[in-house]
């Protein structure tokens, strides 16, 4: 299986900082990945596809980049909304479906 | 828009097996497009992917629950299913049914997920 590491864990930013989070691939997937964003008590949310692919109704703020082992989110601009879990999903070999552990957005 | 709503038993006592529903609302179940997942997540953890099944009823299932689950499709009622056996507490998690289209293998939509403990 293709193991997906995510750093940092966690993080502490303020409103309006630019926020990158880091997924790393143990093999080669090309731009085969998607990121979630979970807030507490709900379910994740797609908000990046394809690495790069914005998904219907995200803000701009949002963006994806890299290719093959490393790939970033970015948050141009944290919202208080923005406060949040983030995941990341390789869609390269599936089954199975495999995600990041996780980046956690704190104030 | 579709939406999904899980549904089963909030506790299930070890050695049992847990059973949910995931009923599809504003949509069919039979899509060419799409297929369907559960997803569990422990309270203060990540995500474990379960299993899918697509409408026609083919699964795949993540190893590491081994043989003790299944998943199933009843399109007349518009839902999937969700069967564990042999449950212990490390069972105990938020379990969520997803819509995953084919096309970059994305969750694009996801039920607001149910709890399900383990405990006698």
């Amino acid at each position: 299986d293709i193991q997906m590491t995510q750093s940092p864990s966690s993080l502490s930013a303020s409103v309006g900082d630019r926020v990158t989070i880091t997924c790393r691939t143990s093999q080669r997937i090309s731009n085969f990945l998607n990121w979630y964003q979970q807030k507490p008590g709900k379910a994740p949310k797609l908000l990046i596809y394809a690495a790069s692919s914005l998904e219907g109704g995200v803000p701009s703020r949002f963006s994806g980049g890299g290719s093959e082992t490393d790939f970033t989110l970015t948050i141009s601009s944290l919202q208080p909304e923005d406060f949040a879990t983030y995941y990341c999903q390789q869609t390269y070999s599936t089954p199975p479906l495999t995600f990041g552990g996780g980046t956690k957005v704190e104030i | 828009q579709v939406q999904l709503q899980e549904a089963g038993p909030g506790l299930v006592k070890p050695s049992q097996t847990l059973s949910l529903t995931c009923s599809v609302s504003g949509g069919f179940i039979s899509t060419g497009s799409h297929y369907w997942t559960w997803i569990r997540q422990p309270a203060g953890k990540g995500l474990e992917w379960i299993g899918r099944v697509y409408a026609s009823g083919s699964t795949s299932y993540n190893p590491s629950l081994g043989s003790r689950v299944t998943i199933s499709v009843d399109s007349s009622k518009n839902q999937l299913s969700l069967q564990l056996t042999s449950v212990t507490a490390a069972d105990t998690a938020v379990y969520y049914c997803a819509r995953v289209a084919n096309r970059n293998v994305r969750l694009d939509v996801w039920g607001q997920g149910t709890t399900v403990t383990v405990s006698s």
